[in-house]
């Protein structure tokens, strides 16, 4: 089975902050990503990453940057944390070897509730 | 653009009372068309993929149909722990990210 673990469920930062939200994989995907889900606008994707090193701005990443230094491991950060900042943050990975079936789903972690205060 | 509108956005039922929930996509290329279950304060979870018009997939009580306008998730004979928060997406060919409909949030009651 695939298992995404996030490092928080539960987070409370102040305003201005610098904040880091940690993605751990288990299955060798290749891509990982990090969305933002808020009530009433759905899932929106901050960035992703097809591969270490490599990565590529969402429909919403500004105020946010990411590092995928290791292939197991991606990481959301918040410069200068701000109230309208405070979000659940869901990480998910997929496999993405081409044809491959199951290739392009993507599993989900149990998500970080992020309030700035 | 690539869109996703779900419908209806909440739906309650009786056990054992039979619906569907619709999910209509535009998209350049379709890759693949999900659906995820997903409960409150959890992430979704990954029920199934539909890749072409006229594939069907099942799991237990649901089941997944996909045209090239819409796809629907048929629940047969829901139970109380059938109510979640169900969501679709699509892939287009072109790209890695998935573009979600805002959800059906489904109720069913004993």
């Amino acid at each position: 089975d695939v298992k995404v673990t996030q490092s928080s469920r539960y987070l409370v930062k102040r305003t201005g902050e610098k904040v880091f939200l940690e993605c751990v994989q288990d299955m060798d995907h290749e891509n990982m990503f990090w969305y933002r889900q808020d009530p009433g606008l759905g899932l929106r994707l901050i960035y992703f990453s097809y591969d270490v090193k490599m990565k590529e701005k969402g429909d919403i990443p500004e105020g946010y940057s990411v590092s995928r230094e290791k292939k197991e491991r991606f990481s959301l950060i918040l410069e200068s944390a701000s109230t309208n900042q405070t979000s659940m943050y869901l990480c998910a990975s997929s496999l993405d070897r081409g044809l491959k079936p199951g290739s392009y789903e993507q599993y989900f972690g149990p998500g970080t509730r992020l309030t700035v205060t | 653009e690539d869109q996703v509108t779900q419908s209806p956005e909440a739906l309650r039922l009786q056990e054992g009372e039979s619906s569907s929930l619709n999910c209509s996509y535009t998209v350049s290329g379709l890759r693949g068309l999900f659906w995820y279950r997903q409960d409150p304060g959890k992430g979704p979870e990954f029920l199934f993929t539909l890749y072409s018009a006229g594939e069907e997939k099942e799991k237990e009580r649901l089941k997944a149909t996909l045209t090239k306008k819409e796809s629907f998730l048929h629940i047969t004979a829901p139970k109380p722990e059938d109510s979640a928060t169900y969501l679709c997406a699509v892939q287009a060919n072109s790209g890695y990210a998935l573009n979600f409909g805002k959800g059906t949030s489904l109720l069913v009651t004993p």
